[in-house]
């Protein structure tokens, strides 16, 4: 149980084009996810927290015109890279909380960006 | 001062041995500890999660909490190749209210575990 299915695990896209990244939470509802972005040898940078039904609320420093975030449903949740450039490649996961089985977040694969 | 501050090694062990991993972190709200294991190109999942101070064991993991010297450790007993892999660590100020499922991470430690 509590797993987050993201997709695609990894995309290529040219300059100026936009990338929609998929979480699902397949055996739960998730009501909040996290986004979360993580450069080579990094640690994960969260960028934004989604809430189902209402406005995403973005990190500072985190332009929110770029990286578009929807959550319509209770177990949708979407980030759109909009005109992406190629300091936009980089390893983005989501992320949603759980309780059972376990008390934690569960996280997706990822998906590899690359912007050429 | 980060909040969180993790080694990132890299930290190369040979099989058999202990492991101790370790994170210092400098908000004294932190309540939930947790040890993640994420693989290359893989997202984390989740190995072990403590609350406030104390010590958990699951198999040959083990994961310690010390508040006041707002300090967490992993152990990994009887290491394996198969344990090579990051390990960060995270933790949260609480898991109910709005704005309190945040996660604050650490770097991650890149643990290699020689045959």
């Amino acid at each position: 149980g509590a797993v987050v299915s993201q997709h695609p695990s990894w995309v290529i896209c040219k300059s100026g084009t936009s990338v929609k990244i998929e979480c699902r939470s397949l055996d739960f509802q998730a009501t909040t996810m996290f986004w979360y972005r993580q450069f080579p040898k990094q640690s994960l940078m969260l960028m934004a927290t989604s809430n189902e039904g209402s406005k995403a609320t973005y990190e500072q420093g985190v332009e929110k015109d770029k990286f578009l975030i929807n959550h319509a449903s209770l177990t949708l949740s979407t980030l759109t890279v909009t005109s992406a450039h190629p300091e936009d490649s980089s390893f983005y996961i989501c992320s949603a909380p759980t309780i059972l089985p376990f008390y934690g977040y569960t996280f997706g694969s990822g998906t590899r960006l690359t912007v050429v | 001062q980060k909040e969180v501050e993790q080694d990132p090694g890299p930290l190369s062990v040979p099989e058999g041995a202990i492991v101790s991993l370790n994170c210092t972190y400098s908000n004294s709200a932190f309540q939930y500890f947790m040890w993640y294991r994420q693989y290359s190109r893989k997202g984390p999942e989740l190995l072990m999660y403590t609350y406030s101070s104390g010590n958990k064991e699951d198999g040959r993991f083990t994961a310690q909490v010390d508040k006041s010297s707002k300090y967490i450790s992993l152990f990994i007993r009887d290491s394996q190749p198969s344990d090579s892999a990051t390990y960060l660590c995270a933790m949260s100020l609480s898991y109910s209210g709005a704005g309190s499922y945040q996660l604050t991470f650490g770097k991650g430690t890149k643990l290699s575990v020689i045959p």
